[in-house]
């Protein structure tokens, strides 16, 4: 079955713009989970959403959003890019029903370059 | 404030050895954890969990060992193949099946033919 699928893979963007990375979850999944890599930091959790609604929130600020339909198919936005949100954005799905052992599914990411 | 420590940022291993990969915590509330191995140019791939009722788990070639009490986990590989050649994440959760994951900033490691 079709893995993960994150669009676009690589961008390339200037101080003060905008920009919306897409998701497209494992068939069956119904939570979305999106994840920045940057070099020494590790991955960093920015929010999950299930059901089209965000059922978690990680420590970014209101710059960061997210979105997901009802197809689960789940987009975020970054507004006003700054210099430090160049990274990795890495979308993970899962089923999200909680009731079992919930291994993440990631995307391959997007490579967003703020310049 | 890194609440997943991972603080060999690379390990070199002969083929065939033992691959031992460390990572500490702090958060007392975390109780599952899980090991991403992570390829160039490849999203993040699970390998093994363990809940914090457990000590030990095993699958195959791969062993996860727990120590509630010293807040430490380890990874041991064996025997080490060219294919594990690859960065090793440790995450956290507070809670099992938790989507939100506290990762560590990764292990390289090189298997050496």
């Amino acid at each position: 079955k079709a893995g993960v699928t994150q669009t676009p893979r690589y961008l390339i963007k200037t101080r003060g713009q905008q920009v919306t990375l897409s998701c497209s979850p494992i068939s069956g999944h119904r939570s979305v989970s999106w994840y920045q890599q940057t070099p020494g930091q590790g991955l960093q959790f920015l929010f999950e959403y299930f059901s089209e609604t965000q059922r978690n929130k990680g420590n970014f600020p209101g710059r960061f959003s997210g979105r997901q339909f009802s197809n689960s198919r789940s987009e975020m936005n970054v507004s006003t890019l700054e210099l430090g949100d160049s990274a990795l954005y890495l979308c993970a799905s899962s089923v999200g029903t909680h009731t079992g052992a919930n291994v993440l599914t990631f995307g391959a990411g997007s490579r967003l370059t703020v310049l | 404030d890194q609440q997943v420590k991972q603080n060999s940022p690379s390990l070199s291993v002969q083929e065939g050895r033992i691959s031992i990969l460390n990572c500490d915590y702090t958060n007392s509330m975390f109780d599952y954890f899980l090991w991403y191995k992570k390829y160039p140019a490849e999203g993040p791939t699970f390998l093994i969990s363990i809940s914090s009722i457990k000590d030990k788990n095993e699958d195959g070639r791969f062993t996860v060992f727990l120590n509630k009490s010293a807040k430490h986990l380890s990874l041991h590989i064996v025997p080490s193949q060219p294919g594990d050649s690859a960065v090793y994440f440790c995450a956290a959760s507070a809670s099992f099946g938790n989507e939100k994951l506290t990762f560590g900033t990764g292990t390289r490691l090189t298997i050496i033919p």
